[in-house]
């Protein structure tokens, strides 16, 4: 079965230091994969998407992800992070040609201190 | 703005009791979704649906029922077969299979 694990839980940084987030899946196949993110009191929005093609996504709030087949990974990274990255993150597969079912991860708190 | 609209924002049931959670949606999207949300297991998936009149089974389907009569509309009804039925539900919506998916601002379901 399809399972993402994401590997820290809750992480606390200091304004700009960098951030990456794990993500890992296992599936054999072709995987869309996904990062949303869910600021606090907001409903959960994409960050950033990767379907094929180059294997370093850039999102949204300079935020960027790398897909690394051979690794079965999908890591989020931010070179400087801000307070207003306070939030929780949400790694997402599923795999091409399927419902579009997505898989979650268990999803990572970040808080940011100023 | 196009988006999706859940309602209410907050649900208190009884128990032995069924109640409903809204899923509406203007965005022309062919499928939708539920979601429950629970603190450290990320988002786990109840039912969706690709089409208009039908529907599959997600994850942890058993206690809950949905319905697709339109396009627009994706209610879930929570039954008093649900054991737990205490966390935050979060419905979606996508163009289609595989595409991000849109999520609305969640409905949070309480047990007195």
């Amino acid at each position: 079965a399809q399972s993402v694990s994401q590997h820290n839980h809750h992480v606390i940084l200091s304004e700009a230091a960098s951030l990456e987030l794990g993500c890992n899946y296992s599936y054999g196949g072709t995987v869309n994969l996904f990062w949303y993110v869910q600021y606090p009191g907001q409903h959960l929005q994409l960050l950033l998407k990767y379907f094929s093609g180059d294997p370093l996504v850039k999102g949204i709030k300079g935020f960027e992800a790398e897909f690394i087949k051979s690794k079965f990974s999908f890591n989020l990274r931010k070179p400087s992070v801000q307070w207003s990255d306070t939030a929780e993150y949400f790694c997402a597969v599923s795999s091409s040609g399927n419902t579009g079912k997505l898989i979650f991860g268990q999803g990572t708190t970040l808080q940011v201190k100023p | 703005d196009g988006g999706i609209t859940q309602s209410p924002k907050y649900l208190f049931r009884k128990e032995g009791q069924n109640v409903t959670l809204s899923c509406e949606q203007n965005l022309n999207h062919d499928a939708m979704y539920w979601y429950r949300q629970d603190p450290g297991q990320g988002l786990r998936l109840i039912y969706y649906s690709q089409i208009v009149n039908d529907f599959q089974k997600g994850d942890i389907a058993e206690g809950y029922s949905v319905s697709r009569e339109k396009k627009e509309s994706f209610p879930l009804t929570v039954t008093s077969a649900q054991k737990n039925p205490t966390a935050f539900y979060l419905c979606a919506s996508s163009a289609g299979l595989g595409q991000p998916q849109h999520f609305g601002d969640g409905t949070r379901l309480s047990i007195l």
